[in-house]
This record gives C-alpha cells, structure tokens and sequence, in this order.
C-alpha cells in the first residue's frame, strides 16, 4: 500500500543551522510527493512538489529531491529563519496512468522550533 | 482566487448533538476532499468528490459521517450523534483534476470539540 514515514521531531535549531527532514515512502504506482507546512493557528500550505524521480522541487530556501532509488524525499534548508517555525508535513498522491489517484498520503509531520 | 474557505472555523458541541461543516472549494477546482486531523498527526483522507459525484470513502467515515457536493460546489460534511472521539480538526481541500500534478490546496479547517 502507500504510506509516509517521516522523521520524528521535535527538532530545535538556531538561527542560520542547517535542517534536514527526513521522510520515505512506500508507494504501489508512480507517486507524485509534497511538502506541505503548518504555521501556527493556519491551514496547511504547499510548500513543494515533485512528480517525478530526480525531479527537485524548491520554494522559500527549501529543497526536496524525488530518489526513487532510496524511496525519499528529505527535505532541507541551508540557513533557517525564525519565521521557519512551524510544522512540516511530508505527503504523497499516488497515480495510475498518469492520472491521480485521490487522497493525499501524510507523515506525521515534523515541528520544527528556530531560536534566535 | 480566493482560495478554500471552510465554515465555521469552530464548533464546540454536545455528545449526541448534530453537526454540519461547509467547504467553498477554489472556483475552478473539480475535486474537492474532506480530511481530519487530531493533535499531533498528520491529516487522514476521508472522502473525495469529483464534480458532484463522491468517487471514494475512507473506513474512517463511520455511517455516522455523510458528506454531499450536490451541485458540484461547494460541500458540507455531516456527523450525527457526535461522539468525543470525533474531537478533531476538519480540513477541506481543492484540485483541478488533469492537472499534471493534481495539486490539492487546504482551508483553514474546522476545529470541532465535542463535550
């Protein structure tokens, strides 16, 4: 079946500190693969995408690269930010085709604290 | 565009009570999903609608749940006889079916608390 596996948090880092989150996934077709954020009190908001191996997606400073070899999508960010904090959701909508298939697969994301 | 709106934003209600949620998805969108989130998980699917017709439903949605799109538009999701377990935040999402990617956009949600 499909599922996310993502790094459990919290994860507490300071200002201008690399972040690395991990996530994995199991998927039974040819999955497309996000990240969505949570800021505190807001919806969910997408971050990236990518919908296909080796595709990188980028927004913000961060960057996740689709390895369909190692079934991952980490993401990163080479200098974080105050206003980084917030939670991280890693997710994946499968597809048969080329069309997709529904529902969105989520982590349990990952709350990330940045200190001044 | 203005985005998916989701109302109300909070629900505080009784056990046993009824309770209804509306989702106003982004116009164009022909797809439109109900998920639910509780403290500390990330959201689960519960059902999706293309157009008017409702394509999937989770084993989450109990026969207490009924969703409906009657028109294609906007949606409501309906819980009777709520339960505490029912705690929990309520999202709404939208897409362009046939879009390369089918990329979903999230409401703010409705956080429901039942007593």
């Amino acid at each position: 079946g499909n599922s996310v596996t993502q790094m459990e948090g919290p994860v507490t880092l300071s200002e201008e500190a690399f972040l690395t989150i991990n996530c994995t996934y199991t998927a039974t077709g040819y999955p497309s693969l996000f990240w969505y954020v949570q800021y505190p009190g807001e919806g969910l908001q997408l971050l990236l995408k990518a919908t296909k191996a080796d595709d990188k997606g980028s927004n913000k400073g961060f960057e996740a690269t689709y390895r369909k070899e190692t079934t991952s999508f980490h993401l990163e960010k080479g200098s974080v930010q105050v206003s980084d904090s917030a939670v991280y959701f890693c997710a994946l909508s499968d597809k048969n085709r080329g069309s997709t298939l529904g529902r969105l697969y989520f982590g349990r994301g990952t709350q990330l604290t940045v200190w001044p | 565009d203005t985005g998916v709106s989701q109302n109300p934003r909070h629900k505080i209600t009784k056990r046993g009570q009824n309770v209804t949620f509306r989702c106003d998805p982004i116009s164009e969108h022909n797809r439109l999903y109900w998920y639910r989130q509780t403290l500390g998980q990330g959201p689960e699917f519960l059902t999706y609608f293309q157009n008017e017709a409702q394509l999937e439903k989770s084993r989450l949605l109990s026969d207490r749940f009924s969703a409906e799109r009657p028109k294609g538009s906007f949606s409501t999701l309906e819980i009777q006889r709520t339960e505490q377990g029912d705690s929990a935040m309520y999202l709404c999402a939208s897409s362009q079916q046939g879009a390369s990617t089918d990329t979903q956009y999230f409401g703010p949600g409705t956080r429901l608390t039942v007593l």
